[in-house]
């Protein structure tokens, strides 16, 4: 099946940095998602991704959709302790609602 | 709207017991999805239904696994007989178009 690789896999960082961390594919997408998951519960959606080229922000979050149709990033400026979790990127594959998921970036801020 | 429910929220049973896991959308939404996360697998979509039809089961591991929706405001997951290797975290999705939001989960373990 399809592969998003995620990278990097994990990061260490302080509050108050900056944070990018990308997802790729080998195969064209029409729509890139991002969540957040924080320890024991479920995924939240951050940001939706439509067409290739687009910017979009949440806040502290902005992503982009790659011009290629073949990756996204996500920058998180100003990390806050809260930031803390693991962010997937997900892209619909067939029908519109499949998502197939990134294997995750653990992110860890410390004080 | 409460968002998507899940019960229970920790299952701990017996190998060879019988588990139902259970999960109510989001009112309105015509997709729901039932996925499996784990540390070696990440999340994997088990199967989903639109309108209440099965789609793609194609992500269920086993016979021991079956799901059913009866009606657009419910749906199960049953495992029977349970094993070890079934112990994972079970998320129920539901949405619209694309964008699908995520229950807090069912830990499940088997022991």
């Amino acid at each position: 099946g399809q592969q998003l690789n995620q990278s990097p896999q994990s990061m260490f960082i302080q509050e108050g940095e900056d944070v990018s961390m990308n997802c790729t594919s080998s195969s064209i997408f029409n729509t890139w998602l991002w969540y957040k998951q924080d320890p024991g519960e479920g995924p939240v959606l951050l940001i939706a991704l439509y067409k290739a080229g687009e910017l979009t922000s949440n806040g502290r979050l902005t992503a982009q959709f790659g011009i290629t149709r073949k990756d996204s990033f996500l920058n998180i400026s100003a990390s806050i302790p809260s930031d803390v979790g693991i962010y997937f990127c997900a892209v619909t594959t067939g029908t519109a609602s499949k998502l197939t998921f990134g294997t995750g970036t653990r992110l860890q801020v410390t004080l | 709207d409460a968002g998507v429910i899940q019960s229970p929220r920790h299952e701990v049973t017996e190998m060879g017991q019988e588990v139902t896991l259970r999960c109510k959308p989001i009112s309105g939404h015509d997709y729901l999805f039932w996925y499996r996360q784990t540390m070696m697998r990440g999340l994997e979509l088990l199967i989903y239904f639109n309108n209440n039809v099965p789609i793609d089961d194609s992500g269920m591991p086993e016979d021991r696994f079956s799901a059913k929706m009866p009606n657009a405001s419910f749906s199960t997951l049953k495992i029977q007989p349970s094993e070890p290797r079934d112990s994972a975290v079970y998320f129920c999705a539901s949405s619209l178009v694309g964008e699908q939001y995520f229950g807090p989960g069912t830990r499940l373990t088997v022991t």
